[in-house]
C-alpha cells in the first residue's frame, strides 16, 4: 500500500475553509484516496474518496493533483463540530479493502 | 437502519479472563472488520471477513479469534486477556472490498473500550 504523509496538527477559525493536505507520492494507478475523520473517542466516519478527478459531496471537497501524488481535503465552512483527527488513506486494490490508518491530522477549529 | 452496533461499550477484564466483543450490522454488507486503536495511535486491523464462513488475519491477529456464521454478526473473541490488549476496539463493515472505491466505504461502530488489569 502507498504510504501517506500528513501534518500532525492544524488550526482553523470557525467559518473559514479548512484545507488539509496529504502527500501520497508512491500511489499506484488503481489506488483510491480516502478521507475519514474521527471525532473524539468515536468510530471513524467516512468523508469522501476519489481516484483521479476532484470530488465534492455534502461534507467536503477532495482535490487530487494531476500527477496524483498529493491531495487536499477542503471543509468549506469549518465549525466547532469539525474538530477531529482526519485520516488520509490510500486503499489497496485487492480482495478486501483493508484500510491502513496512520496518525492523521488533528484539526482544531476555534472561535 | 442502526448501522453497525457493538456491545459492550466498556469492559474491565482480569488477566487470563476471556470475553467476546459483539458486532452486528443491518446494512447487508458482505465485508466486516475488526480494528484496535491504542491511545494516540491510528487503527490497526485485527481480522476481517469477506462473507459468512470466511475470515482472514489482519495486521495484529495474535491473541484473538473470530467467526462469521451469519452476514450480520462478526464477534471477536479474546481467550486469555493480557494487559497488552487494553485498547478501544472498533468493528466496521462495507458492501464490498473490491478496490473499486465506490462500494468499499467502511462504516464503523461506536467502539468497545476494554481494560485488562
Amino acid at each position: 500500500d502507498a504510504k501517506t504523509t500528513q501534518p500532525p496538527s492544524m488550526d482553523c477559525a470557525e467559518g473559514r475553509a479548512a484545507n488539509l493536505p496529504c502527500n501520497h507520492s508512491t500511489i499506484s494507478g488503481n489506488e483510491y484516496v480516502y478521507w475519514y475523520r474521527q471525532i473524539h473517542s468515536q468510530g471513524p466516519q467516512y468523508i469522501i474518496h476519489g481516484l483521479k478527478n476532484n470530488e465534492t459531496n455534502e461534507m467536503a471537497s477532495l482535490i487530487i493533483t494531476e500527477d496524483r501524488k498529493s491531495s487536499t481535503l477542503i471543509l468549506p465552512h469549518a465549525t466547532l463540530r469539525d474538530t477531529a483527527v482526519y485520516y488520509c488513506i490510500v486503499a489497496h486494490t485487492g480482495t478486501a479493502s483493508k484500510l491502513t490508518f496512520g496518525t492523521g491530522t488533528r484539526l482544531q477549529v476555534t472561535l | 437502519n442502526a448501522g453497525v452496533t457493538q456491545t459492550p461499550k466498556f469492559r474491565i477484564l482480569k488477566i487470563g479472563q476471556s470475553m467476546t466483543l459483539q458486532c452486528t450490522q443491518d446494512m447487508n454488507h458482505n465485508y466486516m472488520y475488526w480494528y484496535r486503536q491504542d491511545p494516540g495511535m491510528g487503527l490497526k486491523l485485527i481480522y476481517y471477513s469477506v462473507g459468512a464462513g470466511i475470515t482472514d488475519k489482519g495486521e495484529v491477529p495474535n491473541g484473538y479469534n473470530v467467526s462469521r456464521s451469519t452476514t450480520e454478526d462478526f464477534p471477536l473473541r479474546l481467550e486469555l486477556a493480557a494487559p497488552s490488549q487494553t485498547s478501544v476496539y472498533f468493528c466496521a463493515s462495507s458492501y464490498s472490498g473490491s478496490g473499486r472505491g465506490d462500494t468499499d466505504t467502511q462504516y464503523f461502530g461506536p467502539g468497545t473500550r476494554l481494560t485488562v488489569l
